[in-house]
């Protein structure tokens, strides 16, 4: 079935520099996305959301682009600190699906000192 | 503060036993989820409830039931716990309403079951 994925598992930056965390959907009727953040022991937190109406929001350090042509969204994470150090899902809505949502498998986020 | 708490925050049980583990949330939310996660699934959805009286089975629900007689709790049971139920089991829950196609999803913070 129709799936949301992640090209990479696994993440290693820099403090300080900027983290790209991408993430494909395949089902085109989805419409709204969702980006959290889980640290080890942890439930999910909600980062940032994006409806398909938009390209790209922005938050406090953090930027979901939506390219909806090729299927493709991206968590863009400004200036990285050692406290972004977690495991990210993308998480999508497809309308009409009585508000369920579908998980990817996660990208480890590891920040190098 | 509102929240979502699950307790216990760690279980160790035997097969074939039945075993239940709560969740609360004080946000008055109408929808709450069930999910487990493991190392290469990502978060599966187990059940997931709408509203009082209101259940529905997700994408692996066998060997669990949930009910929903209030608001607040939505208490998922393993009726006959079985190895590959060892997980670690996420509860959430969302406002969204009918009519509506946004869910943002608010965590509790697990519950690590062991089944020997």
């Amino acid at each position: 079935g129709e799936s949301v994925g992640l090209h990479l598992p696994t993440l290693s930056v820099q403090e300080g520099d900027n983290s790209i965390i991408n993430c494909a959907y395949s089902n085109s009727a989805s419409d709204y996305f969702i980006w959290y953040k889980q640290e080890s022991g942890k439930g999910p937190q909600f980062i940032i959301d994006i409806r398909s109406n938009m390209d790209k929001r922005q938050g406090q350090r953090v930027t979901v682009l939506l390219n909806k042509t090729v299927k493709h969204l991206s968590l863009q994470i400004a200036a990285t600190q050692p406290g972004d150090s977690a495991v990210y899902f993308c998480a999508e809505n497809i309308y009409g699906s009585a508000r369920q949502l579908t998980f990817g498998s996660g990208t480890q986020l590891t920040v190098l000192p | 503060d509102a929240e979502i708490t699950q307790s216990p925050r760690h279980k160790i049980t035997e097969t074939g036993r039945q075993v239940t583990l709560a969740c609360h949330q004080t946000w008055n939310h109408n929808n709450m989820f069930w999910y487990r996660q493991d190392l290469g699934h990502g978060l599966r959805l187990i059940h997931y409830s709408y509203g009082v009286q209101d259940t529905n089975k997700g994408e692996v629900s066998d060997g669990y039931s949930v009910s929903r007689s209030n608001t607040e709790d939505l208490p998922l049971t393993l009726e006959s716990a079985a190895s590959s139920q060892t997980s670690v089991y996420f509860c959430a829950s969302s406002d969204a309403r009918l009519g509506g196609n946004t869910d943002t999803q608010y965590f509790g913070p697990g519950t690590r079951l062991t089944v020997l």
